[in-house]
């Protein structure tokens, strides 16, 4: 496809449950971020990918959520032991660079903890 | 603490007339701001951005203003059409380590109708 895609597009899952969200980047596009929105909060920086570069993890709210980037291209978000505060739309965005200007957003994943 | 603010949840104005959404920052470092309109269950998409050296930049019917002494940005989008009924988010790049994480407001949900 031509844009960043994500799945599932929604999942819900019990409390204490660990969950994986994947991304796929834009083809060639070394540098991939995810962010969550929360119920009436803006979008929240998590960890940022680029290239072989150690991840910036500094967003992550906790060690219950861990990411990886696999050959520089699909990444997974990996919760465990999943809380009702976790709830929220997932999001990935992908650039061919290190940008400040994020031009490629998934679509999300909307998660809901029970 | 909020390095940038949207402090009207959301706005509603008829189709013709100016739609003005408003965004405050508390963060002097800031030196480039970016719109983003994001429709349901859609990923945000870029809009228009402004770099501090400016105090205007125009697209088509967006335009954006900045004043740095208060602060505080602003989008004009005029005139407003119903297919800009969309949340529109503001953002600023936290420049600083390997990273320009991108620094979002909570967003104004826009209206408008016929």
């Amino acid at each position: 496809g031509a844009g960043v895609s994500q799945s599932p597009s929604n999942k819900v899952t019990e409390k204490g449950k660990d969950v994986e969200l994947r991304c796929d980047p834009i083809s060639g596009h070394t540098a991939l971020y995810w962010y969550r929105q929360s119920l009436g909060q803006g979008l929240e920086f998590l960890i940022y990918f680029q290239g072989n570069s150690a991840p910036d993890k500094s967003g992550l709210p906790s060690d219950r959520f861990s990411a990886e980037r696999t050959g520089g291209s699909v990444s997974t978000l990996t919760i465990q032991r999943t809380q009702q505060e976790d709830s929220a739309v997932y999001l990935c965005a992908s650039s061919f660079q290190r940008t400040s200007r994020i031009e490629f957003f998934g679509p999300g994943t909307r998660l809901t903890v029970l | 603490d909020q390095q940038v603010k949207q402090n009207s949840p959301s706005l509603s104005v008829q189709e013709g007339r100016i739609s003005i959404l408003n965004c405050d920052y508390t963060n002097s470092m800031f030196d480039y701001f970016l719109w983003y309109k994001k429709y349901p269950a859609e990923g945000p998409t870029f809009l228009i951005s402004i770099s501090s050296i400016k105090d205007k930049n125009e697209d088509g019917r967006f335009t954006v203003f900045l004043n740095k002494s208060a602060k505080h940005l602003s989008l004009h989008i005029v005139p407003s059409q119903p297919g800009d009924s969309a949340v529109y988010f503001c953002a600023a790049p936290l420049q600083g380590g390997n990273t320009d994480k991108l620094i979002f407001g909570t967003g104004t949900r826009l209206q408008v109708f016929p």
